[in-house]
């Protein structure tokens, strides 16, 4: 496609249950980012993979975190036994060679 | 330390005026500045990017003024118009390091 795409664009969900997020980078891009960003904050790092490895999981807030990428192009971000204080916007980003990286819209997840 | 300080968190500028939005960085091994502009409901858009070989990249009416030795940059947008209200960041990153650290954010608000 022509851009970063994700789906669901909005998710409600209750505590306690189990969420997948997917995105579809940019054609050809190697590199795919996971960001999370609450109401009104900046963005947070989440996961970094360059082809389907993830070299830097780092920001992965806990064990119910968890994000896998196939064929070197999807990628699904899964949150296990949701809690409320998951609820923000889940942005996926890839990019080509270079630092620069494209959004998508992003997933908003509400957790009720 | 991989912080990326921001300010102001709010700005509002008359049209027409000069909007300026600054940053602060402590790693010294960064060496990629971009600024993402981000509307309600969207994802970031890469706006204006910046590397320390120079000081100062304009395009357009948007500039990034960079200052090696104080580690800060900043954006300056000339001429604002209310189609630039938006959410402003800042970012940096280093090579090999491929995640891009953000700032807080600025909530640009423009009035006629």
């Amino acid at each position: 496609g022509a851009g970063v795409s994700q789906s669901p664009s909005n998710k409600v969900t209750e505590k306690g249950k189990d969420v997948e997020l997917r995105c579809d980078p940019i054609s050809g891009h190697t590199a795919l980012y996971w960001y999370r960003q609450s109401l009104g904050q900046g963005l947070e790092f989440l996961i970094y993979f360059q082809g389907n490895s993830a070299p830097d999981k780092s920001g992965l807030p806990s064990d119910r975190f968890s994000a896998e990428r196939t064929g070197g192009s999807v990628s699904t971000l899964t949150i296990q036994r949701t809690q409320q204080e998951d609820s923000a916007v889940y942005l996926c980003a890839s990019s080509a060679d270079g630092p620069t990286i494209y959004f998508g819209e992003g997933s908003w997840l509400t957790v009720v | 330390q991989q912080q990326v300080k921001q300010s102001p968190q709010s700005l509002i500028v008359q049209k027409g005026g000069i909007s300026i939005i600054n940053c602060a960085y402590e790693n010294t091994a960064f060496d990629y500045f971009p600024w993402y502009q981000q509307f309600p409901g969207k994802g970031p858009a890469l706006l204006i990017a910046i590397r320390p070989d120079v000081s100062e990249k304009k395009e357009g009416r948007f500039t990034i003024s960079f200052n090696k030795s104080a580690k800060q940059f900043s954006l300056h947008i000339m001429d604002s118009q209310p189609g630039d209200s938006a959410t402003y960041f800042c970012a940096a990153s280093d090579f090999g390091n491929e995640k891009l650290t953000f700032g807080t954010g600025t909530r640009l608000t423009i009035i006629p």
